[in-house]
C-alpha cells in the first residue's frame, strides 16, 4: 500500500497524558499537512511541512502541540498534557509540491481523552 | 462569516433520484476547489476538482460560479454506495497547494 498512513489509528489517553501521533507521507511527496476533525465538522488546519521545514502553524495549534517531520518523511505530531478538548480525529495528508497538487489524506488517529 | 459554508443536511433520497448540493465561500481570492467524499470514520476523499467551466465525471458534475462566489455538486441517478458525507473545499491562497478550507459536510443517505 503506497497511501499515506498513520500510526496509531485509536489512542486512548487520560487528561494530562503526553501522546505522539505518526504520519508517514507518499514517498515522493514534499508537502505534509496534519488536520484535526472533530464531530460533524470539516477537518481544520494545524501545520504543514514542505520538506522538513515547517511553514506554517495555524492558530488551534496551542502551545501544548508540536510537530516536526526531522528527514522530510515521515512526521510527528506530540500534544502534551492533553485535554478532553483534544479529543478529535487528526488526519495527516501529503501532496506533490506543484500548484493545485492533490492532497491525500491518511486514515487517521481517533484521540479520546478521559 | 464562515469562510466556506454547506448546508449540513442530512439529505434523504430515494435511489435513482437526483440531487444537488451548493457551497459558498468567503474569500474571493480563492484559487483552487474540490468535492471530497467521507464515509462515516474513514478519512476524506478526493471526488472531483471543480473548474471554472464546469466538470463532469460519469454522473458527477461540479460547478463554479467565481461572481456569486459559490460551487455545486450535482449527482445523478443516486446508489446506495453515493450515501456519505459531501465536503465543500477550498484553497484560498493564490500560490495553490496549501492548507485546504473545509466546509462542515452536507450528509447524504440514499435509501432502497
Amino acid at each position: 500500500d503506497t497511501g499515506v498512513s498513520q500510526d496509531p489509528r485509536h489512542k486512548i489517553t487520560k487528561r494530562g497524558q503526553n501522546v505522539t501521533f505518526r504520519c508517514d507521507p507518499i514517498s515522493e511527496h514534499n508537502r505534509l499537512y496534519w488536520y484535526r476533525q472533530t464531530l460533524g465538522q470539516g477537518p481544520e488546519f494545524l501545520t504543514y511541512f514542505q520538506n522538513e521545514a515547517q511553514l506554517e502553524k495555524s492558530r488551534l495549534l496551542s502551545d501544548r502541540f508540536s510537530a516536526e517531520r526531522p528527514k522530510g518523511s515521515f512526521s510527528t505530531l506530540e500534544i502534551q498534557r492533553t485535554e478532553q478538548g483534544d479529543s478529535a480525529m487528526y488526519l495527516c495528508a501529503s501532496s506533490h509540491n506543484m500548484p493545485r497538487g492533490t492532497q491525500y489524506f491518511g486514515p487517521g488517529t481517533r484521540l479520546l481523552v478521559l | 462569516r464562515k469562510e466556506v459554508e454547506q448546508d449540513p443536511g442530512p439529505f434523504n433520497v430515494p435511489e435513482g433520484a437526483t440531487v444537488a448540493f451548493n457551497c459558498t465561500y468567503s474569500n474571493s481570492a480563492s484559487q483552487s476547489f474540490f468535492w471530497y467524499r467521507q464515509d462515516c470514520r474513514k478519512e476524506p476523499k478526493l471526488l472531483m476538482s471543480v473548474y471554472s467551466s464546469g466538470n463532469e465525471d460519469g454522473r458527477f458534475t461540479a460547478q463554479l460560479n467565481r461572481a456569486s462566489q459559490y460551487i455545486s455538486l450535482l449527482i445523478r441517478d443516486s446508489k446506495l454506495s453515493d450515501s456519505a458525507t459531501y465536503l465543500c473545499v477550498v484553497n484560498p491562497r493564490r500560490s495553490g497547494n496549501t492548507p485546504l478550507v473545509f466546509g462542515k459536510g452536507t450528509r447524504l443517505s440514499v435509501i432502497a
